[in-house]
């Protein structure tokens, strides 16, 4: 149990266009997801947290009108990167929270690689 | 100076060994701490958690926390190749759900 994925996997794009990464709980129900960013050799920089329904939590640093995210539902999270450049090209991953679940419990996705060339 | 330091590593080991890894942090609220292992390319896996101090053991993996020297510990017992990934450490407070990330060790297990 506890399954998130994430699509796409790989993703290339040209500098200025915009890409879209979704991040599902497939077994399930999540009110906090979770968006980490991840450069090479790196560990994981928590971007924002989103809850179901309502307005996503922006990390400091983190522009929030170029990195969308939308938790429309218990079990989808999006995050959309606006007019991607490439210093965008990062490892986005996800990590989704069951509902009244201990503090410690966030299963994460496989991530996205993203290129913008 | 970060919140949670964890030694990058490599750390390179033959097969049967003990891998010992750890991490120190500064913030004396963290109260959960987890080791999660991560495969190149792929999102990590929760491979243990402890809440406050003591030991946690799961098969081949034992957990320490030692919170008066705000300081964690994972070994790995019989350590096999396929142990070989990179090992991230995360704390977080009582009443929240930010997971504060480790760098991360990179762990080799030679044949």
């Amino acid at each position: 149990g506890a399954v998130v994925s994430q699509h796409p996997s790989w993703v290339i794009c040209k500098s200025g266009t915009s890409v879209k990464i979704e991040c599902r709980s497939l077994d399930f129900q999540a009110t906090t997801m979770f968006w980490y960013r991840q450069f090479p050799k790196q560990s994981l920089m928590l971007m924002a947290t989103s809850n179901e329904g309502s307005k996503a939590t922006y990390e400091q640093g983190v522009e929030k009108d170029k990195f969308l995210i939308n938790h429309a539902s218990l079990t989808l999270s999006t995050l959309t990167v606006t007019s991607a450049h490439p210093e965008d090209s990062s490892f986005y991953i996800c990590s989704a929270k069951p509902w009244a679940s201990g503090a410690y419990e966030q299963y994460f996705g496989p991530g996205t690689r993203l290129t913008v060339t | 100076q970060k919140e949670v330091e964890q030694d990058p590593g490599p750390l390179s080991v033959p097969e049967g060994a003990i891998v010992s890894l750890n991490c120190t942090y500064s913030n004396s609220a963290f109260q959960y701490f987890m080791w999660y292992r991560q495969y190149s390319r792929k999102g990590p896996e929760l491979l243990m958690y402890t809440y406050s101090s003591g030991n946690k053991e799961d098969g081949r993996f034992t957990a320490q926390v030692d919170k008066s020297s705000k300081y964690i510990s994972l070994f790995i017992r019989d350590s096999q190749p396929s142990d070989s990934a990179t090992y991230l450490c995360a704390m977080t407070q009582a009443a929240g759900n930010k997971l504060t990330f480790g760098g991360g060790t990179r762990v080799l297990v030679k044949p």
